[in-house]
């Protein structure tokens, strides 16, 4: 069945800390990728898409995303996250066939300790 | 530019009654999608027009429904409220559908009481 799994629920990391927050997908063909985040109560933001092209996609805020065909990925990056990244992370693809609808992984909350 | 509005942001209502949230979309887009975000059930695509025009549908109920308009702004709709409804309902524009970039509001967010 086509998919998109975030394998992480939940992530704590120390502010100054490196991140990466994991996502597969299971498409027959590669689908329009992305990632947003949200914090609590409000929307979501669309932190960087991939559609073709060079695999490591540079986004708002320092992230930066690396798509894998042979791991069916497209894992988040910051070098060094800020207490103010705190916030749940979607990643979500759209097919490249059928209806133009976003489908959403599970989200991961993450959480910057001090 | 000003971005995707979505009114009211809150709603208190009672099993059994309707509800109708509205969005208008950012100037120029001409698809609006719906989704509906549960703790459970995570973000879950309802519905998408494009030019006045159903285009796409997700499996949810007949009990919601929507409409967009020739300015593009949209409404959906939820008869008959069921205690489950109570969620985070997020619209999103974009130009021409998702595969062009969605740009999402801030979201009503309904409580079924």
């Amino acid at each position: 069945a086509q998919s998109v799994t975030q394998p992480d629920i939940h992530i704590t990391v120390s502010e100054g800390a490196s991140l990466e927050l994991r996502c597969n997908y299971s498409y027959g063909a590669t689908p329009y990728l992305f990632w947003y985040v949200q914090s609590p109560g409000q929307g979501l933001q669309l932190l960087l898409k991939y559609f073709s092209g060079d695999t490591l996609v540079q986004g708002i805020k320092g992230f930066e995303a690396e798509f894998k065909r042979s791991q069916s990925s497209f894992n988040l990056r910051k070098p060094s996250v800020h207490w103010s990244d705190a916030a749940e992370y979607f990643c979500a693809v759209v097919p490249i066939q059928g209806a133009q609808k976003l489908v959403f992984g599970q989200g991961t909350r993450l959480t910057i300790n001090p | 530019k000003a971005g995707v509005t979505q009114t009211p942001r809150y709603l208190i209502k009672t099993r059994g009654q309707q509800v109708t949230l509205s969005c208008s979309p950012i100037s120029g887009h001409r698809s609006v999608s719906w989704y509906q975000q549960t703790p459970g059930q995570g973000l879950q695509f309802l519905f998408e027009y494009f030019s006045e025009t159903q285009r796409n549908k997700g499996n949810f109920p007949g009990r919601f429904s929507g409409r967009q308009f020739s300015n593009s702004r949209s409404e959906m709709n939820v008869s008959t409220l069921e205690l489950g409804d109570s969620a985070l309902y997020l619209c999103a524009s974009s130009l021409q559908g998702a595969r062009t970039e969605a740009f999402f509001g801030q979201g009503t967010r309904l409580t079924v009481v």
